[in-house]
């Protein structure tokens, strides 16, 4: 099925420990975006992509690292994880060129960092 | 920058009947979209309905319309007839109508959680 592809559903990561989130997706989309979601804060932009080799950073990147190899990858990389990246995480791409398309979203990974 | 206010963290309805959920934002551009995304307790965001700036007739989908003032920059959700399959997190978004760079990102709200009394 066309869609964005998120793994894994869920993840628990000791303190220091690093890990790659991973998200493909299928439609040829330009943009791809990672977010993560906070209970009352909605969902904050940490980096996101306009196209192969092009990344820049959102409204929340610190501690993140993303590169975007091809059109379809886009992976989170935590390089040292701390419990401030307990979080809910979510993958998204849209096309550029057609705005009102609106973004799909991958099914989200639930991480804790202990 | 442009940002997007959801003032109502929680809503109540009963079954069959209407809410609204409000969302205001900000920007100095005239060329943008707006979106209302649907979050169950499955986590998924799905897309339930989506607005363009230069259109001034409101979207309708199904049980769901907008009512989008843009002069006041507002951008309500209005449900009819609720379902109990209603009950979620309701994100309000938008993007800029640009091509470049940031201007492809969505920016969302902080929510509004809905429960639907049978």
């Amino acid at each position: 099925n066309a869609g964005v592809t998120q793994t894994p559903k869920f993840q628990v990561l000791k303190t220091g420990q690093s890990m790659t989130l991973q998200c493909a997706q299928d439609m040829n989309h330009e943009y791809m975006s990672w977010y993560r979601q906070d209970p009352g804060m909605g969902l904050r932009l940490i980096h996101y992509s306009v196209g192969a080799g092009i990344t820049d950073q959102g409204e929340v990147p610190n501690g993140y690292n993303v590169s975007r190899s091809t059109t379809e990858d886009f992976p989170l990389r935590l390089l040292s994880a701390a419990p401030s990246q307990t979080s809910v995480y979510f993958c998204a791409s849209a096309p550029r060129w057609t705005g009102g398309v609106g973004y799909t979203f991958g099914s989200g990974t639930r991480l804790t960092v202990v | 920058a442009q940002t997007v206010t959801q003032s109502q963290p929680e809503m109540s309805v009963q079954e069959a009947e209407t809410v609204t959920l409000s969302c205001t934002y900000d920007t100095s551009e005239s060329d943008y979209y707006l979106f209302w995304y649907k979050q169950p307790p499955s986590r998924q965001m799905i897309l339930v309905i989506r607005q363009e700036a230069y259109k001034q007739q409101n979207a309708t989908e199904n049980r769901f319309s907008v009512n989008f003032q843009k002069a006041a920059k507002s951008f309500s959700l209005k449900i009819s007839d609720s379902q109990l399959g209603d009950a979620a997190m309701y994100f309000c978004a938008y993007r800029s109508g640009g091509y470049g760079g940031s201007q492809g990102n969505l920016i969302f709200g902080k929510g509004t959680k809905l429960s639907v009394k049978p």
